[in-house]
């Protein structure tokens, strides 16, 4: 089942803050960060491996919460290259880890 | 982080003609490739499993005798589109997974964009 992204999408201003959720119907062993510009193939962010964990990733951090089943991504201090489309990635263990990708939050930020 | 290519970046062909995409990790061996598939504004759509050695494994839904996929070492992985029709264009993106410790991170190539028309 694919884990479902909030919001789908978000405008800011450069500078601002914003947070993507990722939510998992079912046990989370893992959680995948990438994000994607128009046109070109999605980029590795980070992984989060243990529940509690928390990465970053230039001014973009992510916390896990396996026992909630989800996981967050912060945009601190926006800046123009972060606009483009954030997908939370869940493996799927019963399937070799392969990943199961969200909907996606596409992010726009305006100077 | 590693480098895995793609090629062609992008192609048109005539319906019922086949394209094959090849795709590269470049710095590092991989025993596992994905194949995806994404549509205008939505999510990547797992198509198969590439696995070195043998055979694809296919999600539901997806024909293997239209997308054949050929895993020929531990570097090249391709997927060949066969009697491609309009509704097979897409933007098709490759994986390939490399292995540090207990992290299995996946690494994607820039895509190829496909046109059939």
């Amino acid at each position: 089942q694919q884990p479902v992204q909030s919001p789908q999408a978000v405008i800011l201003r450069e500078g601002e803050d914003a947070v993507i959720n990722c939510s998992s119907s079912k046990a989370l062993y893992s959680v995948h960060w990438y994000r994607q510009k128009h046109g070109e193939a999605p980029v590795f962010l980070m992984i989060l491996l243990k529940g509690g964990e928390q990465k970053g990733h230039e001014k973009i951090s992510a916390s896990f919460n396996e026992k909630k089943q989800q996981s967050s991504l912060y945009l601190t201090a926006s800046q123009l290259s972060y606009s483009g489309t954030y997908f939370c990635g869940t493996p799927r263990r019963a399937a070799g880890n392969k990943l199961t990708f969200g909907g996606g939050t596409r992010v726009l930020v305006k100077p | 982080g590693a480098v895995v290519s793609q090629h062609p970046s992008r192609v048109i062909c005539k319906s019922g003609t086949s394209v094959k995409i090849e795709c590269r990790s470049l710095d590092f061996q991989a025993t596992t490739m994905f194949w995806y598939r994404q549509f205008p504004k939505q999510s990547l759509m797992l198509m198969a499993t590439s696995n070195e050695g043998s055979k694809a494994t296919y999600e539901q839904g997806v024909e293997k005798d239209k997308f054949l996929i050929n895993h020929a070492s531990l570097t090249l992985s391709t997927l060949t589109v066969t009697s491609a029709h309009p509704e097979d264009s897409s933007f098709y993106i490759c994986s390939a997974i490399l292995l540090a410790g207990e992290k299995e991170t996946q690494y994607f190539g820039p895509g190829t964009r496909l046109l059939v028309l």
